[in-house]
């Protein structure tokens, strides 16, 4: 069965560092999405991505975040400074309808 | 306050019980999921509803718009049933990605 991929699984990083997350969706979707989990607390959306542009981004969403599609398989999410807030997992997830949306194993992230 | 909320927010049942967990959502919604997050974090889509019901296997989700509710229920319950259980709505007019998820539940079955 098809399913979305991520890489890494964790990740450590020293502050002010940048990181790219990546995620692989399923071949033939259309959205994308990222979303973020703090150790302990609730699954938050970040952004949704459709047609090579973001489609929706949250408050958490702000300039020290960007997405990019940079070929036909890979969505990419950076943090250009990372903060140790931005200690979370790291969710990817694509569909291709109105319906299933199917989620990446995540990436740990810890920023020390 | 919360826009979505669960309960109860820790469950502990006996193999073979029926389990129900409820969500309530104080926005107006276009749809509501069901999520299931296992303990390594993975997170698996179960159900989305817009109205009425939905059955797979021994999970059945019902939404009940006019009350802004909604119920995941477990016939038969094992314990590799145990996970945390994730509402999330989509809020009218919000990009459907755009979710806002509950707490979760977390759903212990004791063998």
């Amino acid at each position: 069965e098809p399913e979305v991929t991520q890489t890494p699984s964790h990740q450590v990083t020293q502050m002010g560092q940048e990181v790219i997350l990546r995620c692989v969706p399923i071949s033939n979707h259309l959205y994308f999405y990222w979303y973020r989990q703090i150790l302990g607390q609730k699954v938050e959306f970040l952004v949704s991505f459709y047609n090579n542009e973001i489609s929706e981004k949250s408050e958490i969403f702000d300039d020290q975040f960007s997405v990019e599609r940079p070929d036909g398989s890979n969505f990419t999410l950076k943090i250009r400074s990372t903060k140790l807030e931005d200690s979370a997992m790291y969710f990817c997830a694509s569909n291709e309808d109105l319906e299933t949306q199917y989620f990446g194993p995540g990436t740990r992230l810890l920023v020390l | 306050k919360n826009e979505v909320e669960q309960s109860p927010q820790n469950l502990t049942a006996q193999e073979g019980e029926f389990i129900t967990i409820n969500c309530s959502y104080s926005v107006g919604i276009s749809a509501l999921h069901w999520l299931q997050q296992h303990p390594g974090g993975g997170i698996v889509s179960l159900f989305m509803l817009s109205s009425g019901k939905k059955k797979h296997g021994r999970l059945i989700a019902t939404i009940n718009i006019q009350e802004k509710h909604s119920s995941l229920h477990i016939t038969a319950s094992h314990p590799r049933d145990s996970a945390v259980y994730i509402c999330a709505v989509r809020s009218y007019g919000g990009s459907q990605g755009n979710l806002i998820f509950g707490k979760g539940t977390k759903l212990s079955v004791k063998p």
